[in-house]
């Protein structure tokens, strides 16, 4: 596609329910990145893939929250037993090199979750 | 990856340049120096990196001091459409992972 697209654009779930947000990168791009945002602050780093393999998980929160990318393109995070405190915006990033790519992350428009 | 310092907000005149500090007086000989912005609710958008040569594109500028330690953004000729939050990033050219920090909030204004 033309950009970086994420589903849903919202998801409103109750507490202690598993949500599974999408990321389908550009076309071709090796990395892909996942952010979360906390409404005023900047894009907190959560995890990232080259091609299919899981390079950085250090900043997952918690055993809670997982990542695939299992054929090195479409990306799921998953959070489980979902906590009014993982509320916020879960960005995707993705950039067409890897390993000593140059950092142009190029963003999706995010989803926002809210836990209730 | 080396912490950079960025004022939290400024304010710019429309049309006039603008220009963006941002202090890494920590920063090591592999790191480079990148800026993005977040307009609005939009995510992130690159604008411009360097590792030593002050660098120009399309959309701004970057001045890096000869120590590294600090350098400039800046946008030539403000717009009300460059309202935004702008970040100062350093970072390993053979790591992946960009820090964001706070990040400076520009308002320019008419």
């Amino acid at each position: 596609g033309a950009g970086v697209s994420q589903s849903p654009r919202y998801k409103v779930t109750k507490r202690g329910q598993d949500v599974a947000l999408r990321c389908d990168p550009i076309s071709g791009h090796v990395s892909l990145y996942w952010y979360r945002q906390a409404l005023g602050q900047g894009p907190e780093f959560l995890t990232y893939f080259n091609y299919e393999a899981q390079q950085d998980k250090s900043g997952l929160p918690n055993d809670r929250f997982s990542a695939e990318r299992p054929e090195g393109s479409i990306s799921t995070l998953t959070i489980q037993r979902t906590e009014q405190r993982d509320s916020a915006m879960y960005r995707c990033a993705s950039s067409l090199e890897a390993g000593t790519g140059l950092g142009k992350l190029f963003f999706g428009s995010g989803t926002q979750l809210s836990v209730l | 990856d080396a912490k950079t310092t960025q004022p939290t907000s400024m304010d710019c005149a429309e049309g006039r340049a603008a220009n963006l500090p941002c202090n890494h007086s920590t920063i090591s000989g592999n790191e480079y120096v990148y800026w993005y912005r977040q307009i609005h609710s939009q995510g992130p958008q690159y604008i411009i990196h360097g590792l030593k040569n002050n660098e120009t594109n399309e959309m701004a500028s970057l001045i890096i001091t000869e120590d590294r330690k600090s350098s400039t953004l800046i946008l030539p000729h403000a717009t009300l459409r460059d309202t935004a939050v702008y970040y100062c990033i350093v970072r390993e050219a053979a790591g992946n992972k960009l820090t964001f920090g706070g990040g400076t909030r520009v308002l320019v204004k008419p």
